[in-house]
């Protein structure tokens, strides 16, 4: 089965801290990719972050950084010093090549509230 | 400025009349694709189109139809057979159906009365 499962429903912090969220995936395929997105309140899906299940590499962007553990199947997300801007719901995906249609599996979001 | 635009942005109907939602792209890009996203879930894919003049069912085809005669445009349309059409449409495009990111538009949320 194929499966993203994003197990924080919401988390609240106040402006500055530092936030992880998770990402734990489902796939039998060993090529895969993973994907972050992030919606604001306006509504769009706005890219973050593609990673290619053969690179585990960790990577930074600013003040967000990406942890890709294949050996746990997890793909999580932290954001430093947040900011009130980066209040939203943010989606984990994945893509498998098996899926010829190119359908993203989302996970059910996370809502992360950063208050000043 | 190179983008999805989705129109309109609310959308009210009265249960039984078909709708159809507007997606247009002037990125180039060859995919295209059309989610629904219900409150507090992910997005399930509906239809998506790999070139001009084709097109295949999603996940949650039912009740819906499009069609894509131009490859900026992917029209969404929700029929009266759709049974719970309320709900938040975004759609998508990405340079080909494979391992490229897909880039979404600001979505159109559609309430039928």
């Amino acid at each position: 089965a194929q499966k993203v499962t994003q197990a924080q429903t919401e988390i609240s912090v106040v402006e500055k801290e530092d936030v992880t969220l998770d990402c734990v995936y489902e796939t039998r395929d060993t090529t895969y990719y993973l994907f972050w997105y992030k919606q604001p309140p306006s509504g769009e899906l706005v890219f973050l972050i593609r990673r290619n299940s053969f690179d585990e590499q960790n990577e930074i962007s600013g003040r967000y950084s990406w942890n890709f553990q294949k050996s746990t199947s997890s793909f999580n997300f932290t954001i430093t010093a947040s900011q009130v801007v980066d209040s939203a719901v943010y989606f984990c995906a994945l893509r498998p090549p098996s899926s010829n249609t190119g359908k993203l599996i989302f996970g059910q979001g996370t809502t992360l509230q950063v208050k000043p | 400025d190179g983008g999805i635009t989705q129109s309109p942005k609310y959308l009210f109907r009265k249960e039984g009349q078909n709708v159809t939602l507007s997606c247009e792209q002037n990125l180039n890009h060859d995919a295209m694709y059309w989610y629904r996203q219900d409150p507090g879930q992910g997005l399930r894919l509906i239809y998506y189109s790999q070139i001009v003049n084709d097109f295949q069912k999603g996940d949650i085809a039912e009740g819906y139809s499009v069609s894509r005669e131009k490859k900026e445009s992917f029209p969404l349309t929700v029929t009266s057979a759709q049974k719970n059409p309320t709900a938040f449409y975004l759609c998508a495009s990405s340079i080909l159906v494979g391992y490229n990111e897909q880039f979404f538009g600001p979505g159109t949320r559609l309430t039928v009365l």
